[in-house]
């Protein structure tokens, strides 16, 4: 049982250049999440999907797209990458959010030059 | 702006010793408080959570207090270890709208 997975694991973006990241779960969850994580300023929700087909933004949405066309998959796109952008993202799923554990993935480590 | 703010940013401790981390909320609507554990380079795992109906959870060392009225929750580690050595966050999140939003996180260390 893989639970999340992300892919890849690490990557090195050039200014301007576009990427997506790319999250599977295999627990038939219906909730999905990208996340950013940077020093001291904790997990902060980009995206989330609360079903198959459906999409909303989180705390800081700009500069991201997502799509969720198949349950089980997530997907995070930049664009038009930006140093800003460099952090590490995490993937997360869960049945819903309430009273339920949310699973994370091991993390992709991002850097924009 | 951050609508989970969390206390201390880092901790140090002593083996034994009881860290406190502390956290504060602006939403009246959210209505479920889990604490996430994550160690170097691992993604976040859920440690403990408490709905707003109680005041405090315990789960082996670990203890969430809540008070509803100053919009605040704590949690406490009994007789900490050096493999509690890890960084903590708490979260808020609604019962309806799918979102569950993260404090700032506290690096713990509990030297031996």
């Amino acid at each position: 049982n893989a639970g999340v997975t992300q892919t890849p694991k690490f990557r090195v973006l050039k200014t301007g250049q576009s990427m997506t990241l790319l999250c599977a779960q295999d627990m038939n969850h219906e909730y999905m999440y990208w996340y950013r994580q940077d020093p001291g300023m904790g997990l902060r929700l980009i995206h989330y999907s609360v079903g198959e087909g459906t999409t909303a933004k989180g705390e800081v949405p700009d500069g991201y797209n997502v799509s969720r066309l198949k349950k089980q998959n997530f997907l995070l796109g930049l664009e038009s990458a930006a140093p800003s952008q460099t952090s590490v993202y995490f993937c997360a799923s869960s049945y819903w959010v309430l009273d339920t554990e949310a699973f994370f993935g091991q993390g992709t480590r991002l850097t924009v030059v | 702006q951050q609508q989970v703010k969390q206390s201390p940013q880092s901790l140090i401790v002593q083996k034994g010793g009881i860290p406190i981390i502390n956290c504060a909320y602006e939403n009246t609507a959210f209505d479920y408080f889990p604490w996430y554990q994550q160690f170097p380079g691992k993604g976040p795992a859920l440690l403990i959570a408490i709905r707003p109906d109680v005041s405090e959870k315990k789960e082996g060392r670990f203890t969430i207090s809540f008070n509803k009225s100053a919009k605040q929750f704590s949690l406490h580690i009994m007789d900490s270890q050096p493999g509690d050595s890890a960084t903590y966050f708490c979260a808020a999140s609604l019962s309806q709208g799918g979102k569950l939003i993260f404090g700032q996180g506290t690096e713990l260390s509990v030297k031996p």
